[in-house]
């Protein structure tokens, strides 16, 4: 079974400061994606990352993607109360049906 | 487009019961998918379908079935309710290429609760 270890599981920031989340497993992944979860709310996807090294940019948002393709990170910059939600990565199988391994997620909350 | 839709959006259920969650996507996907969310964990693949007809097993599909008579349906079939499948359920679509190349659409999930 192919898991994702996301850290930190609980992160609680102050608005302006900056913060990296985490995405690390022992298996490889054909790429990775990035989503997040408002409460009440299916995930929506932010990004997807495919080539290992692969760095990504969203606005404020920084998607790494590890050279062998087993972990990955996310870094926000400039927190803002916007930014608060629960951040989900998955890892996409390889071979046969492409399938999604969900990370437990990061719960992210942007003080003002 | 209304994307992904799903019913109901809460429901009870006593241990035992049945129940269906239904799953309605207008975008033409052949990919479906059902998830379940625990509190605290990642998203976990229940069944998924990749065309009308063809439905496989995902990580935890033990208490649950599915068909796919159409491209647009999916629904999800509880047979004998437990409180293990207390959850919240998310289906998903996405199109013919599959995940690696096309976006992956979730609905806004049932809320189930089995006392």
């Amino acid at each position: 079974t192919q898991l994702l270890e996301q850290s930190p599981q609980f992160l609680s920031i102050q608005e302006g400061e900056n913060l990296t989340v985490y995405c690390n497993s022992s298996s490889v992944f054909s790429s990775l994606q990035w989503y997040r979860q408002e409460p009440g709310e299916g995930p929506v996807l932010l990004v997807t990352v495919v080539t290992g090294g692969e760095v990504k940019k969203l606005k404020r948002l920084t998607f790494q993607f590890g050279d062998a393709r087993k972990d990955s990170s996310l870094h926000i910059t400039a927190a803002q109360p916007g930014d608060t939600g629960l951040y989900l990565c998955a890892g996409v199988t390889q071979g046969g049906s492409e399938k999604l391994v969900f990370g437990k997620g990061t719960k992210l909350t942007v003080n003002p | 487009n209304a994307g992904v839709t799903q019913t109901p959006k809460f429901r009870i259920l006593k241990i035992g019961q049945s129940m269906t969650l239904q799953c309605t996507q207008d975008m033409n996907h052949n990919y479906m998918y059902w998830y379940r969310q625990d509190p605290g964990m990642g998203l976990k693949l229940i069944y998924y379908s990749v065309g009308a007809g063809i439905t496989d097993k995902g990580e935890v599909p033990n208490g649950y079935n599915v068909s796919r008579s159409t491209t647009e349906d999916f629904p999800l079939r509880l047979e004998l309710a437990a409180p293990s499948q207390t959850s919240v359920y998310f289906c998903a679509s996405t199109n013919s290429r599959g995940i690696l190349t096309d976006t992956q659409y979730f609905g806004p999930g049932t809320r189930l609760t089995v006392l």
